[in-house]
C-alpha cells in the first residue's frame, strides 16, 4: 500500500497558486518526499524532492512540516499545462528504489 | 543528454503469446526500475536493477521477468500473456539506485495491447 494520501482531484484558476496537500504520517526519519507529475499518458516527470526543509526549483516549492507528516506542493503561477495527476511518493526500500505510487491528485488548471 | 528511451513504443499481441520490453537508461544511469501502469491499478512496481542484479521485486507473477545488460540497458519480459497484461509499461533510470536524494527519470513507456 502507498504510504501517501492525497486528495483525488483539485481544481486551480490559470495563474493562480496551486497548493497540493499530501499526508505521510508514517514517513520514517530517513525517509525522502518526492513529487512527480504525470501528463496523460506520459512518464511521470519529477518535480521536487525534499528531507525535512523546504524547497525550491524552477518548477515548484515543497513545503514539509515540522513534524514530516504532511507536505504541499506549490506551483506559483498555474497554467493550462500544468493540468495532469500529481503524485507524492517516500522513498521505501533498502539499498534500492521500490517506489509505491498512490492514486495520485489529479489537478484540473482552469482558463 | 538524451532521456530515457523504450521500445517498442506500441506493441499487440494475443493471448499466450510473449513479449519483450526495451529500455535504455540516462547515459550513466546504473539503476532501472520497471512499472506496469492500468486505469484500474495505477502505477505498479515491478522490479529494479542496479548493477545487472534484481534488488527489488514487486508482487507480479512469475510471467514478470528482466534483467540487466552491463552497459545498464534493460530488458522485461511477460510470457503467456493475458487481457489483464494490457498496459503501460514504464521504465525509470536513476544515476545511482538506492540513494533516497536520486531522482527516477521515466521514460515514454510502451502501450501493450493484449487481444
Amino acid at each position: 500500500d502507498a504510504k501517501t494520501t492525497q486528495p483525488t482531484s483539485m481544481d486551480c484558476a490559470e495563474g493562480r497558486a496551486a497548493n497540493l496537500p499530501c499526508n505521510h504520517s508514517t514517513i520514517s526519519g530517513n525517509e525522502y518526499v518526492y513529487w512527480y507529475r504525470q501528463i496523460h499518458s506520459q512518464g511521470p516527470q519529477y518535480i521536487i524532492h525534499g528531507l525535512k526543509n523546504n524547497e525550491t526549483n524552477e518548477m515548484a516549492s515543497l513545503i514539509i512540516t515540522e513534524d514530516r507528516k504532511s507536505s504541499t506542493l506549490i506551483l506559483p503561477h498555474a497554467t493550462l499545462r500544468d493540468t495532469a495527476v500529481y503524485y507524492c511518493i517516500v522513498r521505501v526500500g533498502d539499498g534500492g528504489f521500490k517506489t509505491i505510487f498512490g492514486a495520485g491528485t489529479r489537478l484540473f488548471v482552469k482558463a | 543528454k538524451a532521456g530515457v528511451t523504450q521500445t517498442p513504443r506500441y506493441l499487440i499481441k494475443t493471448r499466450g503469446q510473449q513479449v519483450t520490453l526495451s529500455c535504455s537508461p540516462i547515459s550513466g544511469h546504473r539503476s532501472v526500475s520497471w512499472y506496469q501502469q492500468t486505469p484500474g491499478q495505477g502505477l505498479q512496481f515491478l522490479f529494479e536493477y542496479f548493477s545487472e542484479t534484481q534488488r527489488n521485486k514487486g508482487n507480479f507473477p512469475g510471467r514478470f521477468s528482466g534483467r540487466q545488460f552491463s552497459n545498464s540497458r534493460s530488458e522485461m519480459n511477460v510470457s503467456t500473456l493475458e487481457l489483464g497484461d494490457s498496459a503501460l509499461y514504464l521504465c525509470a533510470s536513476s544515476l545511482a539506485g538506492g540513494n533516497s536524494y536520486n531522482e527516477q527519470f521515466f521514460g515514454p513507456g510502451t502501450r501493450l495491447t493484449v487481444l
